[in-house]
């Protein structure tokens, strides 16, 4: 069974900085591409970064784009997003996600998020 | 960047009856669309990609149709565990875009 399992989550000031842990389970991480969607409070969904199953290719959004960075340990089975320089804006539910079979772009697999609330 | 835009943004449904929805690309996606169903308090579920492939055990009353800016979304019969969020999103350019979502609610 596929699992999805984030962490790192929590308060933050703004101009912070904070990373977001994803604990892969029930398939091999290092054959597929994952990313970050993001849901603020009550709105809809955004997404944030992807990440190629190798590691050499990464897309941002533009409003994250030059202060977070997306990463993955295929070793240990793990994604990462590191944020740095957070906004009050960027307080969300931030969700792990994996690209469908055959490394289509779609959201197959989803974690069950953590929250990230940027306030001082 | 490709905005997705979706209709109604709520939809009132009795249980039994058929809902579609609608999702609109502001160019051409091919069939590179995908559609999500979320519940208040769980993480969004994959039910189509590829505009019509319905995803592994979602249940046959789910169907996508559509291609290039111009996608449906249909529920044959909705039950009561159908009422929810869905999102539709395009994958066929960067940045990946999401539509903002249609509520389907009991009538």
């Amino acid at each position: 069974e596929v699992q999805l399992l984030e962490s790192g989550g929590g308060l933050v000031q703004p101009g912070g900085s904070l990373r977001l842990s994803c604990a892969a389970s029930g398939f091999t991480l290092s054959s597929y591409g994952m990313r970050w969607v993001r849901q603020a409070p009550g709105k809809g969904l955004e997404w944030v970064s992807d990440i190629s199953a190798s590691g050499r290719t990464t897309h941002y959004g533009d409003s994250v784009k030059g202060r977070f960075t997306i990463s993955r340990d295929n070793s240990k089975n793990i994604l990462y997003l590191q944020m740095n320089g957070l906004r009050a804006e960027d307080t969300a539910v931030y969700y792990c996600a994996r690209r469908g079979e055959g490394n289509l772009l779609h959201f197959e697999y989803w974690g069950q998020g953590t929250l990230v609330t940027v306030s001082s | 960047e490709i905005v997705m835009t979706q209709s109604p943004a709520t939809l009132s449904v009795s249980p039994g009856e058929r809902a579609t929805l609608s999702c609109r690309a502001s160019q051409s996606v091919s069939s590179n669309l995908a559609w999500y169903q979320q519940k208040p308090g769980q993480a969004p579920r994959l039910l189509i990609y590829g505009a019509s492939t319905r995803a592994t055990v979602i249940p046959a009353r789910f169907s996508g149709s559509g291609s290039g800016t111009e996608f449906t979304l249909t529920i044959s019969s909705l039950q009561s565990e159908d009422f929810a969020v869905y999102y539709c999103q395009q994958y066929n350019n960067w940045p990946l875009t999401f539509g903002g979502g249609t509520k389907v609610e009991i009538k």
